[in-house]
């Protein structure tokens, strides 16, 4: 496709549960970034990537998060025993290069912890 | 720490009107700096972006932003409104990590601008 995807577009899961959230970026982007955005709430910067690596991860909320990306293209974010606090949307963008390119994002996924 | 500002969570402007929609920066190093836009029911979107260079950029859809490095800010600006310019607007800006391991981008909350007929 011609833009950022992601999936599923959205996940109500009980708590405890773990989610695992997907993102397609633009083919040839080498950078891809994740995002969470509460209700009212600005974006919350979480982890990016460059290639197949993470540079830094210090903006992850806490150990239950993860992410990886594997063969410079598809990216998952995983959220082990979810919380209620977890709920947002999370977004992901992609961009040709970390930086100075312009991010491209993805519709987001809307994920509801009961 | 590094943060983005805007300070104004509800801009609202008449149609015609020249619009502004303010952001201010704290980070250390050379800043890069980014305007997003988000419509209803739609993702966000680019508008523009200052690197180096020419402080007054321009962007999508007739926007523009100066950045002034004096006083850390870059504010968007359009000279004349339209009813369609009314969504979340986003400044965004790119700074070094802490710890120098690699990038951090740091978005405000988001300005909610709306035009008026």
């Amino acid at each position: 496709g011609a833009g950022v995807s992601q999936s599923p577009s959205n996940k109500v899961t009980e708590k405890g549960k773990d989610v695992e959230l997907r993102c397609d970026p633009i083919s040839g982007h080498t950078a891809l970034y994740w995002y969470r955005q509460s209700l009212g709430q600005g974006l919350e910067f979480l982890i990016y990537f460059q290639g197949n690596s993470a540079p830094d991860k210090s903006g992850l909320p806490s150990d239950r998060f993860s992410a990886e990306r594997t063969g410079g293209s598809v990216s998952t974010l995983t959220i082990q025993r979810t919380q209620q606090e977890d709920s947002a949307v999370y977004l992901c963008a992609s961009s040709l290069s970390s930086g100075k390119g312009e991010q491209y994002f993805g519709p987001g996924t809307r994920l509801t912890v009961t | 720490a590094q943060s983005v500002a805007q300070p104004e969570d509800q801009v609202n402007v008449a149609e015609g009107n020249p619009l502004t929609v303010k952001c201010t920066y704290s980070v250390s190093g050379n800043p890069y700096l980014f305007w997003y836009v988000q419509y209803p029911n739609r993702g966000l979107q680019f508008l523009l972006k200052y690197i180096t260079g020419d402080n007054l950029v321009k962007g999508s859809y007739g926007f523009e932003a100066e950045f002034n490095k004096s006083q850390t800010s870059f504010h968007l600006k359009k000279p004349s409104a339209l009813v369609s310019d009314s969504a979340l607007y986003f400044c965004a800006v790119r700074a070094q990590s802490p710890s120098n391991t690699g990038n951090q981008f740091y978005f405000g909350t988001g300005t909610s601008l709306t035009v008026i007929p």
